[in-house]
C-alpha cells in the first residue's frame, strides 16, 4: 500500500514563496501529481513527476527524489487566488488497477494580505 | 471542451434510504475512477473501471456500495441502505487510457449528507 504524509495547514503572506513537501512510502511507484483544489471544487492538476529533479509551470515548481520518497511543490509570488489545499498524490504501479492514484490529506494554504 | 460531470451535486438521505450518483466523464476517456473525500481529507480510492470492465474494486468500503458503467461511458455509484458514516464528496475522475502521465480530470463532486 502507500503512505503519503503532507503538512496539514500553513499560512503565507501575499507576493511571498511557500514550499509544501510531502513524503511517502509504496510498494509500488509509478508517478507523482499535485493537484489544487478550492473548497467545494474538484481537484484541477498541477504537476507531474515521475523522474527525479525538478518541474517548472510558470510560477509552480515540483520536486522529485525517489530514493527519499520525498516530493515538494513550491508556488512562487503568491497570490490571493492561490489559497486552496494542495493535494499530493502517488500513482500505483498495477496497471490492472488503472494507475489508481493514493492521496495525502492535503495541505491547507491560506495566502493573507 | 466539456469536463467531467456529475449529478446531482448535492444529496440528502435519510439513513437507510438508497442513493444513485451519476458521473459523465470526458468523452472517449477509457478510465473512469470513484473516489470517496470525507471533510478535511485527500480522496480516497473506491473504484476503477477500463471501458465497461471494473477492474478494480478493493476501495469499497462495504457490499453496500456497487458501482457499474454498462456501455463504458456514463457510470453510476450506488450506495444502498445509507448510513451517517457515508456523508462524504463522492468524486469522479476520468483518464484518456492507462499508463504514464494521463492525469485524471476530475469532476466536481456529489456532497452526500446523510441524515
Amino acid at each position: 500500500g502507500q503512505n503519503i504524509d503532507q503538512p496539514t495547514e500553513m499560512t503565507a503572506t501575499e507576493g511571498a514563496i511557500v514550499q509544501i513537501n510531502c513524503t511517502y512510502q509504496t510498494s509500488g511507484f509509478n508517478g507523482l501529481f499535485w493537484y489544487q483544489q478550492h473548497a467545494g471544487e474538484a481537484p484541477t492538476f498541477l504537476s507531474y513527476n515521475v523522474l527525479d529533479g525538478l518541474e517548472e509551470k510558470g510560477r509552480f515548481s515540483s520536486f522529485l527524489s525517489r530514493s527519499k520518497g520525498y516530493s515538494y511543490l513550491l508556488l512562487k509570488e503568491l497570490q490571493m487566488k492561490d489559497s486552496a489545499s494542495y493535494l499530493c498524490a502517488v500513482r500505483d504501479r498495477n496497471e490492472a488497477a488503472g494507475n489508481k492514484l493514493t492521496f495525502g490529506g492535503g495541505t491547507r494554504v491560506l495566502v493573507k494580505p | 471542451g466539456a469536463g467531467v460531470s456529475q449529478s446531482p451535486r448535492y444529496k440528502v438521505a435519510k439513513r437507510g434510504q438508497d442513493v444513485a450518483l451519476r458521473c459523465d466523464p470526458i468523452s472517449g476517456h477509457v478510465s473512469l475512477f470513484w473516489y470517496q473525500q470525507a471533510l478535511g481529507q485527500g480522496p480516497e480510492f473506491l473504484t476503477y473501471f477500463q471501458n465497461e470492465a471494473q477492474l478494480d474494486k478493493s476501495g469499497l468500503p462495504s457490499d453496500r456500495f456497487f458501482a457499474e458503467r454498462p456501455e463504458g461511458s456514463v457510470s453510476t455509484l450506488k450506495i444502498q441502505r445509507t448510513q451517517q458514516e457515508d456523508s462524504a464528496v463522492y468524486l469522479c475522475a476520468s483518464s484518456l487510457v492507462p499508463g504514464q502521465g494521463n492525469e485524471q480530470y476530475f469532476g466536481p463532486g456529489t456532497r452526500l449528507t446523510v441524515t
